[in-house]
């Protein structure tokens, strides 16, 4: 078993649709992340949840909701999304307490806006 | 501030030629620093870490050193194959109101010919 799974691996929706990426971890961390990677862009932080509380939102447009139930599941809740929306988001977990270790990836949900 | 600065690319390398990427750092105080690596259609995988500086990370053949004096992080290989064309991020871990915070490089793209 991996040890970050998202699903879907890939999603394909209009703009008026609304839908959701699920991200689940199985390596007992502690805190999760939102990324998102567009071409040719540098890797964007979008949300990270630390023991199940957001602590960081980096201005992301409110058409995107996160959602956070568990410290081993992560929601993005997508609606009325724009084109330049489509883009790669990546879920990733790491463990908080004892010292500045790595961030795990998922392999992400390739998202196309219509 | 904290950044990361690594080399643009794209690397074309024959197969077993000798590969450097170059990475330098900013940081205040004293992060730890990552290489991750992106194959096509996949998230990022985590290659190697130092912690400290003088660490050496090595896995899969790469290596690279902390350098505090110089600030770099520079990852090596001896003899690259067709199966490392891929994407290369650095990248550094800072403590952030409660998370570990994981500042990247913008990549560089490895393609190794036979």
């Amino acid at each position: 078993e991996t040890g970050v799974t998202q699903t879907p691996r890939h999603l394909v929706m209009g703009m008026t649709n609304k839908k959701s990426l699920k991200c689940e971890q199985h390596l007992g961390h502690n805190a999760m992340y939102w990324y998102k990677q567009s071409a040719k862009k540098p890797l964007e932080l979008m949300f990270v949840y630390s023991l199940e509380e957001r602590v960081e939102n980096n201005s992301v447009p409110s058409r995107f909701s996160p959602e956070c139930p568990n410290s081993s599941h992560l929601f993005l809740h997508l609606h009325t999304l724009q084109p330049e929306d489509s883009a790669l988001y990546l879920c990733a977990s790491s463990q908080v307490a004892g010292g500045l270790g790595p961030q795990h990836f998922g392999d992400g949900t390739r998202l196309s806006i219509l | 501030g904290n950044s990361v600065t690594q080399m643009e690319g794209p690397v074309t390398l024959s197969e077993e030629a000798f590969l450097t990427i170059n990475c330098t750092y900013t940081a205040t105080g004293y992060p730890s620093l990552f290489w991750y690596v992106q194959y096509p259609g996949e998230g990022l995988q985590l290659l190697l870490k130092a912690t400290k500086a003088d660490d050496k990370g090595s896995n899969k053949g790469f290596e690279a050193t902390y350098r505090k004096e110089t600030t770099s992080f520079h990852l090596e290989k001896g003899s690259v194959q067709v199966s490392d064309s891929a994407v290369y991020f650095c990248a550094l871990s800072v403590s952030s109101g409660g998370y570990n915070k994981l500042i990247f490089g913008a990549g560089t793209r490895l393609a190794v010919h036979p």
